[in-house]
């Protein structure tokens, strides 16, 4: 079975710095992984996803995610904060052609 | 503007009551899934619709009934609820293609209280 664990349930950042939100993953087969976004009262949206191509993945918003299959990892990135990345981020990992398996999550704050 | 239409997006029944919750999508895929999201919890799958047939029900209480009547139309029929069932109800849709790395849409969710 795929799980992902995503470290950290809580994230704050000044705006401008760097986010980076980690990720790791188990997987009996080649993962294939994605990053979905979670802003206040609304559902959620892919921010980018990874299918064996580039191991370095760049999705929307600036954000990108890099696999590293040595580590089990899939961490996101964006190098410089904005206020409205302020959200919730998950980290999911593929089992089949149709289920995903979502970690906890990691809630973001933007402080000013 | 989401491709996955969820109403009602806030709900207030109490334990008595039938509601239902209704998605409908608009991007011509064939699966369709619910998830429930209860706050501190992952993500919980509950059931996933294949070309309007149930190929998955996550051991969902039976007062939660889903109901598939074409690949665009994904109802969720509700009954003698319990507090604990307060949630936020999202409903997603993706392409079926064979093999893994399908994305998965989601929809805006609704509110569900129930006193």
């Amino acid at each position: 079975a795929q799980s992902v664990t995503q470290l950290g349930s809580h994230v704050s950042v000044s705006e401008g710095a760097l986010v980076l939100l980690r990720c790791n993953y188990s997987s009996s087969v080649p993962p294939y992984l994605f990053w979905y976004v979670q802003y206040p009262n609304q559902g959620l949206q892919l921010l980018l996803k990874y299918t064996s191509a580039a191991t370095l993945v760049k999705g929307i918003n600036g954000f990108e995610a890099e696999f590293k299959k040595s580590e089990t990892s899939f961490h996101l990135t964006k190098p410089s904060a904005h206020m409205s990345d302020a959200a919730e981020y998950f980290c999911a990992v593929s089992e089949n052609d149709y289920k995903l398996s979502f970690g906890a999550g990691t809630t973001v704050t933007v402080r000013a | 503007e989401t491709g996955v239409t969820q109403t009602p997006r806030h709900l207030v029944m109490g334990m008595t009551n039938k509601k239902s919750l209704k998605c409908e999508q608009h991007l011509g895929h064939n699966a369709m899934y619910w998830y429930k999201q209860s706050a501190k919890k992952p993500l919980e799958l509950m059931f996933v619709y294949n070309f309007k047939e149930q190929t998955e029900n996550n051991s969902v209480p039976s007062r939660f009934s889903p109901e598939c009547p074409n690949s665009s139309h994904l109802f969720l029929h509700l009954h003698t609820l319990q507090p604990e069932d307060s949630a936020l109800y999202l409903c997603a849709s993706s392409p079926r293609r064979a093999g893994r790395g399908n994305t998965i849409y989601f929809g805006e969710g609704s509110w569900l209280t129930v006193v």
